[in-house]
């Protein structure tokens, strides 16, 4: 079941460039994504989400992206900072949906 | 902030042994939910909980598993009979209401061990 799916196991950015973190999903039901961010020994935390309705969302540095014709998301972070380095996570679910679907994740490092 | 809090942060159980996993949910929060993560895997779904009753469970939650909230604060995961798949992190979360995706808080794990 590979509903959600975050094809780079990692990513390393430049501090200061920018970060993008992709994210492809095959259930068309899904009408709200979010990206969490997790640190080590750290549950999950939120960062930012949106809605099918939307294809852009803006929070500060990080931006999502979302294409829904290619069912493909995608979180931009700019200017990426080393503590930004992170797994990050991206999910979906239905709206009014009980449970988020999760992708595997994509390690983030930022070097300085 | 309130949090999640979930103990033990470890725990090393024989194969076939019971466990108990525990979560304290932040107090005003209705729904309950626990995630697990098999090490280098995606995060997975393994059930949900509101008005003292599951309201959603995936296929890992097999009559093995079972969830209860005994005391209005404390939310826990037994598992009855370990088996070694069952290495994970557990992850306990919450929120408030049923359209509160954006703020489901998550715990910050438990680690399961089977040997």
């Amino acid at each position: 079941d590979q509903q959600v799916k975050q094809n780079s196991p990692s990513l390393s950015v430049q501090e200061g460039r920018i970060s993008i973190l992709n994210c492809d999903y095959t259930n068309s039901m899904f009408d709200y994504f979010l990206w969490y961010k997790k640190y080590p020994a750290e549950g999950p935390t939120f960062l930012i989400s949106i809605s099918s309705i939307k294809d852009k969302n803006e929070d500060g540095r990080f931006t999502v992206f979302l294409n829904k014709s290619a069912k493909h998301l995608s979180l931009h972070i700019v200017p990426s900072q080393p503590g930004d380095s992170a797994v990050y996570f991206c999910a979906a679910s239905v709206r009014y949906g009980n449970k988020l679907v999760f992708g595997a994740g994509t390690i983030l490092r930022v070097k300085s | 902030e309130p949090e999640v809090t979930q103990t033990p942060s470890h725990q090393v159980t024989q194969m076939g042994q019971e466990v108990i996993l525990r979560c304290v949910p932040i107090s005003n929060h209705l729904y309950f939910y626990w995630y697990r993560q098999i090490l280098g895997q995606k995060v997975e779904f393994l059930v949900s909980f509101y008005n003292n009753e599951i309201s959603e469970k995936s296929e890992i939650f097999d009559d093995q598993f079972s969830v209860e909230r005994p005391d209005g604060s404390n939310f826990t995961l037994k598992i009855r009979s370990t088996k070694l798949e069952d290495s994970a992190m557990y992850f306990c979360a919450s929120k408030l209401g049923q359209l509160d995706n954006e703020k489901l808080f998550f715990g910050s794990g438990t680690q399961l061990s089977v040997l």
